[in-house]
Order: C-alpha cells, then structure tokens, then sequence
C-alpha cells in the first residue's frame, strides 16, 4: 500500500526566513510523482510544485523548492523568503502512473509571522 | 483557467435527511473526485470517475453514493445524512491523459449536520 507520512502537524517561520516542510512516503511502484498542494485559510487548494520520481533534478518554482531524496523516499518543501501569503496548509501527495488516485498526506499547517 | 465549482461553501442539514453536494468543471476533464477532509486525518477518497456514469470506490465510500450524468458534473449524495459526515468536501477534477495529472480542486463544502 502506499502512504505519505507528514511528521509535523504546525510549524511557524518569520516573515523573509526560510522554512522546511517534511514529507515521506512509501510506495512499491517504480514510476510515480509527488506533488506539494497549498490550502489557504477559507481558499481553494492549489498546486504549489510537482516532481517526477524519474527526474533526478530537484524541481523549484519560484520560492519553492524541493529535496528529493529517492532512496530515502523523502519530499521535502523548502519556501525561501517566507510571505505573509504563504499562511497554508501543506499537503504532501502520492501518486502513480498506474492509478489516477492520489495519496495525501495529513497536511502541516504553516503560519508566517511578521 | 481550470475551474471547479461546488453547489454550496457551507450547508446545515438534520440527520437523517437526503444531501446532494454537486461539483462542475468547465475543462473537459475525464477524472472526478470527492474527499473529505478532517482535522488530523488530511483528504481521504470517497468516490472517484474516470468517464460519464463511471465510478470507483474510494477509501471510505460507506454511507455514500455518486452519479455521474454528464462528463461536468460530479455528484456526491449522503443517502441518509449522519452526525460523522460532518466535515469538508471537496471535488476535484483531472485531465486523465497526457503528462498534467495535476488534480484541480473546487473551494470545498463545508456540511454540518446536526
């Protein structure tokens, strides 16, 4: 079975620091995906960076990166320059070629001070 | 612009009654999806479609059904709303082909019943 493991249910970082969201998963599958999603208070969830697991190159978007650790089977998000508007929840999710579901994580709630 | 759009933001109902929650998306997609989302619990499938009047179980579909009439509209129907089915719903929709798997996510019903 596939799971996607979110360790820290809150975190916070000050505004303009960087902050790292963790994220591991287990899967028996060889080719798959991750992707980071973003829910803002009372907003609609969207998409914040997605990595292929064939790519070996750390995707980035922005103020978002990723560490992508295969062998570890670990995701994490890296926000540079932390904004007021980056206030979210983050959810971590799995997925395959071979399914069209996705696996989601228990999110990380992320506050950004001033 | 994908959109996914949901009937309500918030909705009230009494246990027992009949709930329809619908989601529309104006970008063709042939995938479909309801979760529910929980404190503590991240999203968790109920119901998915992969094409008109197509439907597959999720990870927790007791207690609810799906109707899939036209290839837009994604219903989810609690036949006989229970105070546990207080939660948030959320529809999502996704290209089934090609190299987006993104899901798109409408705003999310929040249901409470009483």
């Amino acid at each position: 079975a596939q799971t996607v493991t979110q360790s820290q249910p809150e975190m916070s970082v000050q505004e303009a620091e960087t902050v790292t969201l963790s994220c591991t998963y287990d899967t028996s599958e060889n080719n798959y995906y991750l992707f980071w999603y973003k829910q803002p208070p009372s907003r609609q969830m969207i998409l914040v960076i997605r990595q292929e697991a064939y790519k070996q190159q750390n995707a980035t978007e922005n103020r978002f990166s990723v560490n992508f650790q295969k062998a570890a089977k670990s995701f994490s998000l890296k926000i540079s320059d932390s904004q007021l508007g980056d206030t979210a929840m983050y959810f971590c999710a799995l997925g395959s070629y071979n399914t069209d579901k996705l696996i989601f994580g228990t999110g990380t709630r992320l506050q950004v001070f001033p | 612009d994908v959109k996914v759009t949901q009937s309500s933001r918030y909705l009230v109902k009494r246990t027992g009654e009949k709930v329809f929650l619908e989601c529309v998306q104006d970008m063709d997609h042939e995938n479909m999806f309801w979760y529910r989302q929980d404190p503590g619990l991240g999203l968790r499938l109920i119901y998915f479609s992969y094409d008109v009047k197509m439907k597959e179980k999720g990870d927790i579909p007791e207690g609810y059904s799906v109707s899939r009439e036209k290839k837009e509209r994604f219903s989810l129907i609690l036949e006989s709303a229970s105070t546990n089915q207080t939660s948030m719903y959320l529809c999502a929709s996704r290209l089934r082909t090609g190299t987006t798997y993104e899901q798109y996510f409408g705003p999310g019903t929040r249901l409470t019943v009483t």
